[in-house]
């Protein structure tokens, strides 16, 4: 079964602090893809990174950085020297290529994420 | 251009009644999904087509139905309304079947009074 967990459910941050968003994720398949979407208040889902599962780099985008770990099911998201603008819900999901879950995301929860100024 | 779009934003109607959510995207993807967000924030895939053919029917009442008249539309209609069918509806799109270019549409927030 594929499943997503975002075991924190709100975190609040004063500006330019560093924040890590964790995510746990399980499957049983070789091949699969995980994402982060952020999800402001306005409502629209914003991409920010795929990552396919023979990929192990870290990636860094910005403030933005990802820590792909394998041996723990983790793919985490840090945001450096956070700003207002960086408050909204983020998301992390699961896809795999395996026939009767093709495509399909499972999203965690979400973590919701305030940044005081 | 807005590369998945649905309308209509917002939709507020009676229970019983029937209404539609349409989607269209421009990327030239294969694939089409509807997504449901509730109250809780949580998402959870409902439909799925590629190439206009259902791939993925999730356990949603009989009352909602796909349709994908080409591989660039997706509508979603509802029959009988129901209070519980109260959430915010996303159709999305990919590429292929390895989940590339995910994109989401900027969502349908449906109120049932």
């Amino acid at each position: 079964a594929q499943k997503v967990t975002q075991a924190q459910t709100e975190i609040s941050v004063v500006e330019k602090e560093d924040v890590t968003l964790d995510c746990v994720y399980e499957t049983r398949d070789t091949t699969y893809y995980l994402f982060w979407y952020k999800q402001p208040p306005s409502g629209e889902l914003v991409f920010l990174i795929r990552r396919n599962s023979f990929d192990e780099q870290n990636e860094i985008s910005g403030r933005y950085s990802w820590n792909f770990q394998k041996s723990t099911s983790s793919f985490n998201f840090t945001i450096t020297a956070s700003q207002v603008v960086d408050s909204a819900v983020y998301f992390c999901a699961l896809s795999s290529d395996r026939g009767s879950t093709l495509g399909r995301l499972y999203f965690g929860r979400g973590t919701q994420l305030t940044v005081w100024p | 251009d807005t590369a998945v779009s649905q309308t209509p934003k917002y939709l507020v109607t009676q229970m019983g009644n029937d209404k539609s959510i349409k989607c269209e995207q421009n990327l030239g993807h294969d694939t089409m999904y509807w997504y449901k967000q509730d109250s809780k924030k949580f998402l959870k895939i409902m439909f799925s087509y590629n190439n206009k053919e259902l791939i993925i029917n999730e356990t949603v009442p009989n009352r909602f139905s796909p349709k994908s008249p080409d591989k660039a539309h997706l509508n979603l209609h509802i029959n009988s309304l129901e209070l519980g069918d109260s959430a915010v509806y996303f159709c999305a799109s990919s590429q292929t079947r390895d989940s590339y270019g995910y994109t989401f549409g900027s969502g349908t927030r449906l109120t049932v009074v």
